[in-house]
């Protein structure tokens, strides 16, 4: 069974830094792997998604993500934080058998801005 | 095109009443999945309906939950007898086919209140 692990629970980081949140699964074949971001009270958006090809995806509101094989990881960065994106960041991978497939997310890492 | 729509966005039950969740899919997408995030939790998997068919629901618990997706009308996910425990958001998302590759759109949620 596929799963996944966000190490962080929180991140506190200043308005116009970098951001980096951190991403490991664990899925026997290839992974098709998800962000997610969900603000209060809010439904979750999807920011980028990788499923094959080039390993560093660009996803909406400049997030990026790279799919490293070798370390099992699918790291969201993003090179200049605003105030708007403190939300909370899921990671997710789809894995499927037989017809049906469903999403393992992770815990989750809730981002706080600081101005 | 309306996003996936779910129905009530709070709801608040007493112990051992009734809850009914409804999800309507976006136009065109067959398949639908619920999760339950349980506070400080990511999503957790609970089934996937097609249409008038239940196709996994290795998620659910084996008492007092059930879903259906009818020919006509939204998918229902219903809580029996609910208790203090139940409460959490449900959330419902749906896609157009089930291909590993394919991504699913998540509604907003319905947070449920057990009082």
């Amino acid at each position: 069974a596929q799963s996944v692990t966000q190490p962080d629970i929180h991140i506190t980081v200043s308005e116009g830094a970098s951001l980096e949140l951190r991403c490991n699964y664990s899925y026997g074949a290839t992974p098709y792997l998800f962000w997610y971001v969900q603000s209060p009270g809010q439904g979750l958006q999807l920011l980028l998604k990788y499923f094959s090809g080039d390993t560093l995806v660009q996803g909406i509101k400049g997030f990026e993500a790279e799919f490293k094989r070798s370390q099992s990881s699918f790291n969201l960065r993003k090179p200049s934080v605003h105030w708007s994106d403190a939300a909370e960041y899921f990671c997710a991978v789809g894995a499927g058998t037989s017809g049906t497939y469903k999403y393992s997310f992770g815990t989750g890492t809730r981002l706080k801005v600081l101005a | 095109n309306a996003g996936v729509m779910q129905n009530p966005r709070h709801l608040v039950r007493r112990r051992g009443q009734e809850a009914r969740l409804r999800c309507s899919p976006m136009k065109g997408h067959s398949h639908v999945y619920w999760y339950r995030q349980l506070p400080e939790e990511g999503l957790k998997f609970m089934v996937y309906l097609q249409k008038e068919n239940i196709i996994d629901e290795s998620g659910m618990p084996k008492e007092r939950f059930s879903a259906e997706f009818p020919k006509e009308g939204p998918s229902i996910l219903r809580i029996q007898q609910v208790v203090r425990g139940d409460s959490a958001a449900y959330f419902c998302a749906s896609s157009p086919r089930a291909d590993v590759n394919t991504e699913a759109f998540f509604g907003q949620g319905t947070r449920l209140t057990v009082v």
